[in-house]
């Protein structure tokens, strides 16, 4: 049973440029979620699917945010023009069919924008 | 709107000592509630979790009762053990979030000396 995977791990990246960040949920879990956790607070929600469909994104931070999830599996996040305020963990959840209050987190991708 | 408070860390404990960590929450309807763990350079994973008033959640020597009349879900084990250090967060997710999307407290540090 493989868990929650992100890619990247890790990003570096300058100040206006753009980032993306890949998330593969557990198989067959049809919920995937994006959180955004700063340092020293809990995880804060962004958006999520149910399979490819995009049912919440108004806590998306800004328009600079967008997240897609085209075939109903994995799911990547884009920053654009990123600042520094952006600089924070990105972590992805997933959770099956008939149990949706039971999230599985990745490890996450902590993005550092200089 | 939806909230989650808990004690402020770090906790410090030496090993064998009883653990309390404090979580209230305000919601709508009726939420259910989690308590997360983050271990060192790791991700989030679930430690035990409630559904209805009364309910227990156990797991790893840890208990936490969902107190609907003091609207708590307070974290209790009997012996802490060197390996409990890590983050430990209280969550909950209300049946009128998008999602059942997960609203997290700040988390609070617990380190255990032997």
């Amino acid at each position: 049973d493989t868990g929650v995977s992100q890619n990247p791990r890790h990003k570096i990246t300058k100040r206006g440029q753009n980032v993306t960040f890949r998330c593969d949920p557990i198989s067959e879990h049809n919920r995937l979620y994006w959180y955004r956790q700063t340092l020293g607070q809990g995880p804060e929600f962004l958006t999520y699917f149910q399979n490819e469909a995009q049912l919440e994104k108004s806590r998306l931070l800004s328009d600079r945010f967008s997240a897609e999830r085209p075939k109903g599996s994995f799911s990547t996040l884009e920053i654009q023009r990123t600042e520094q305020g952006d600089s924070a963990m990105y972590l992805c959840a997933s959770s099956p069919t008939g149990a949706s209050d039971t999230q599985y987190f990745g490890p996450g991708t902590r993005l550092t924008v200089l | 709107g939806n909230s989650v408070t808990q004690m402020e860390g770090p906790v410090t404990l030496s090993e064998e000592a009883f653990l309390t960590i404090n979580c209230t929450y305000t919601a709508t309807g009726y939420p259910s509630l989690f308590w997360y763990v983050q271990y060192p350079g790791e991700g989030l994973q679930l430690l035990l979790k409630a559904t209805k008033a009364d309910d227990k959640g156990s797991n790893k020597g840890f208990e936490a009762t969902y107190r609907k009349e003091t609207t708590s879900f307070h974290l209790e084990k009997g012996s802490v053990q060197v390996s409990d250090s890590a983050v430990y967060f209280c969550a909950l997710s209300a049946p009128n979030q998008a999602g059942t999307a997960l609203i997290f407290g700040k988390g609070t540090t617990l380190s255990v000396s032997s």
